[in-house]
C-alpha cells in the first residue's frame, strides 16, 4: 500500500517569491507520482507527472518537481509565484500494477499568495 | 466540450431523501472513478469501475450505489441521505491502456452535496 504526507497545510507568500510545497510518500513498491492543483470550487487539474526518466519534471504554470527515490520525496517548486496561483495543491502517489494503481491523495497544502 | 462533467453542480436535499448524481466522460477513457472530498479536502476515492465492471468498492455505506450503464457514464445513487454524507464529490476518468497514463486521472468540477 501507499500513503503520501504533505508536510506543510498552509503555505504563505508574497507575490514574485519562490515557493516549495513538500510532499513525501511511502510504498513498497515502484511508484508514479503526480501533483494536482485544486483552484477555489473547480476541480483538480493535472500540474504534472512523474511516469520515468529525467527524476525532474516540468508542469504547467511554472511548475517543477523533482523526484527523489533516496528520501522518497517529490517536492513541488515555482521561482517567481503570481497571484492566480492561490489554490489548493495535492500530491498523489500510485503503484504501476494492478490495483495498486488507484491514486492515493496527501491532504493537500494551501498556497496563498499575498501581493 | 467539456471532458469529464457532473450534474448537477450543486444538490441541497434534507436527511433521509434520496439523490442521484451523473457523471459523463467524452474522453474515450475506460475506468472512471467517484471520490469524496470532505470539509478539511481530503480526498478519498469511493468506487471505481472498468470497462462498466466493479473494480473498487471502499469501505462506504451501502447507502451508495454506483452505476455505469457504458463506459463513458457513471452516476451515483445515495439512499437516505445522512448529514455526514454532505462534502464534494468529484467524478474521474482515466485512459485504457499500460503504464504511467493508464495512472492519470481526469477530474470533474465536482458536485457539492449539502444534506440538512
Amino acid at each position: 500500500a501507499q500513503s503520501v504526507t504533505q508536510l506543510d497545510s498552509q503555505v504563505p507568500v508574497f507575490e514574485e517569491a519562490p515557493v516549495e510545497l513538500r510532499c513525501n510518500y511511502s510504498s513498497s513498491v515502484s511508484v508514479y507520482l503526480f501533483w494536482y492543483v485544486q483552484y477555489p470550487n473547480q476541480g483538480l487539474q493535472l500540474l504534472l507527472k512523474y511516469l520515468s526518466g529525467s527524476t525532474l519534471v516540468k508542469g504547467i504554470n511554472g511548475f517543477e518537481a523533482e523526484f527523489n527515490k533516496s528520501q522518497t520525496s517529490f517536492h513541488l517548486r515555482k521561482p517567481s509565484v503570481h497571484i492566480s496561483d492561490t489554490a489548493e495543491y495535492f500530491c498523489a502517489v500510485s503503484g504501476m500494477r494492478g490495483s495498486q494503481g488507484n491514486l492515493i491523495f496527501g491532504k493537500g497544502t494551501k498556497l496563498s499568495v499575498k501581493p | 466540450d467539456t471532458a469529464v462533467s457532473q450534474t448537477p453542480k450543486y444538490l441541497v436535499t434534507q436527511m433521509g431523501n434520496d439523490k442521484s448524481i451523473k457523471c459523463e466522460q467524452n474522453l474515450g477513457h475506460d475506468t472512471m472513478y467517484w471520490y469524496k472530498q470532505d470539509s478539511k479536502k481530503f480526498l478519498k476515492i469511493m468506487f471505481s469501475y472498468n470497462n462498466k465492471e466493479l473494480i473498487i468498492n471502499e469501505t462506504v455505506p451501502n447507502r451508495f450505489s454506483p452505476k455505469s450503464p457504458d463506459k463513458a457514464h457513471l452516476n451515483l445513487h445515495i439512499n437516505s441521505l445522512e448529514l455526514g454524507d454532505s462534502a464534494v464529490y468529484f467524478c474521474a476518468s482515466s485512459p485504457p491502456g499500460w503504464g504511467g497514463a493508464k495512472n492519470i486521472q481526469y477530474f470533474g468540477a465536482g458536485t457539492r452535496l449539502s444534506v440538512l
